[in-house]
């Protein structure tokens, strides 16, 4: 299995709402990453979690909050969204997190949650 | 601040044309290149990559150049079909394994 996979696909939400997106891949990887992708944009890193402890926060609002439960799931949850953040957020994997000396570890993306905020 | 960037935003080719999409970089220091097909709907795919020891490699249907001297990458599309109509986006990867993308070339193929 080589596949990471996204749930929804499509969430609408208003700014008052607690949502929840969800990750899971089975290839054994132990780095996950979370994405902001807007429209006609490249993909920017907001999350990075190493054997499931957060690694690196790219400065990203209180109102998103990741949580790693164990080593095939990632989730991203939302609270006090504003229209803004309206996007499409994808999840990566990769086997761990590489660096020159030791590797450089492929990431394979999910499909992506595409997510509006009214 | 250091930025990857790309020179074209749209790109249209014949269908059976070959493709050239350009990547420029501005980080001397790196040392590590990926390019990604991102389809409508779908997540980034790798499609192939490069460490700057090289400054050619080849896959199926797909060459990446980078010239460290005036820091340009490119990838090149044998005998572009419709599938391969999407955007293209060079990524640099840092220490650590992050990946800073650069802003991507709608490639448009015409049948």
């Amino acid at each position: 299995d080589t596949e990471v996979t996204q749930t929804p696909k499509h969430l609408v939400m208003g700014m008052t709402n607690k949502k929840s997106l969800k990750c899971e891949q089975h290839m054994g990887h132990r780095a996950m990453y979370w994405y902001k992708q807007k429209a006609k944009k490249p993909p920017e890193l907001m999350f990075v979690y190493s054997y499931e402890k957060l690694s690196i926060n790219e400065s990203v609002p209180s109102r998103f909050s990741p949580e790693c439960p164990n080593s095939s799931l990632l989730n991203l949850h939302l609270h006090a969204l504003q229209p803004e953040d309206s996007a499409l957020y994808l999840c990566a994997s990769s086997q761990e997190l590489g660096s020159r000396i030791r590797s450089y570890n492929e990431q394979f993306f999910g499909p992506g949650t595409r997510l509006t905020v009214l | 601040g250091e930025s990857v960037g790309l020179h074209l935003p749209t790109l249209s080719v014949q269908e059976g044309d070959n493709s050239i999409i350009n990547c420029a970089y501005s980080n001397s220091a790196s040392d590590y290149f990926i390019w990604y097909k991102q389809e409508s709907g779908k997540g980034p795919q790798f499609i192939i990559d490069i460490r700057s020891n090289m400054d050619k490699r080849q896959g199926q249907r797909v060459t990446v150049l980078l010239n460290k001297t005036v820091k340009h990458l490119s990838l090149q599309i044998a005998a572009t079909q419709p599938g391969d109509s999407a955007v293209y986006f060079c990524a640099e990867n840092n220490a650590g394994n992050m990946l800073t993308f650069g802003g991507g070339t709608r490639l448009m193929v015409k049948p």
